[in-house]
């Protein structure tokens, strides 16, 4: 069974600086997405930035990133410019191409931005 | 464009009652998933339904039923309710075609607590 791990219960950022949130996974299948969700104290879950696991370029949304190393199972998550706005819990998440009936989220970590 | 709508947004229910919760597909999805979200954790997958049936269930007890509706709307049902059932729950939708991008969209959620 898929199974995805953020290690990271909390971090914190100072405003305007950059921050990486951690994410790894585990799958025996070849093709799947990948996704960061944000839930802010509002509760709704807000896509941020999604990954295809067959295109090797790291997608970009705005001052979000990801440094995808598909050998290495690993999905991390590049904040830039950090922004007030940006505090909120976020939650990697896989879903197999094949299966995609449901999503596997982490844990989850809270980020922090300081002003 | 209307998002995914539930209700109610709150409520509070003691053990061994029965809860329905209800949920509005965003329009164009055919496809209602729902997540129980405990408190500091990911959401954890409960059962998906397309085409008014039950596709994949997660490892949740039969006393976690749900309905999908013609208009593609959905309900969640949970019997002789527990302290453990207390969570928020979420419902996504998405559209299972061929143009599928994996994503889901989420509503708000409705939080449940159990006395």
């Amino acid at each position: 069974a898929q199974t995805v791990t953020q290690s990271q219960p909390e971090m914190s950022v100072q405003e305007a600086e950059t921050v990486t949130l951690s994410c790894t996974y585990d799958t025996s299948e070849s093709d799947y997405y990948l996704f960061w969700y944000k839930q802010p104290p509002s509760r709704q879950m807000i896509l941020v930035i999604r990954q295809e696991a067959y295109k090797q370029q790291n997608a970009t949304e705005n001052r979000f990133s990801v440094n995808f190393q598909k050998a290495a199972k690993s999905f991390s998550l590049k904040i830039s410019d950090s922004q007030l706005g940006d505090a909120a819990m976020y939650f990697c998440a896989y879903r197999s191409e094949y299966n995609n009936n449901d999503m596997r989220f982490g844990a989850g970590t809270r980020l922090t931005v300081k002003p | 464009d209307a998002g995914v709508t539930q209700s109610p947004t709150h409520l509070i229910k003691t053990r061994g009652q029965q809860v329905t919760l209800r949920c509005s597909p965003k329009s164009g999805h055919d496809t209602v998933s729902w997540y129980q979200q405990a408190l500091g954790q990911g959401p954890q997958f409960i059962f998906q339904y397309y085409e008014e049936e039950e596709r994949q269930r997660g490892n949740f007890p039969d006393r976690f039923s749900g309905h999908q509706f013609p208009n593609y709307s959905s309900e969640l049902n949970v019997n002789a309710l527990l302290l453990g059932d207390s969570a928020l729950y979420l419902c996504a939708s998405s559209r299972r075609t061929s143009a599928n991008t994996g994503e889901l969209f989420f509503g708000e959620g409705s939080r449940l607590t159990v006395l």
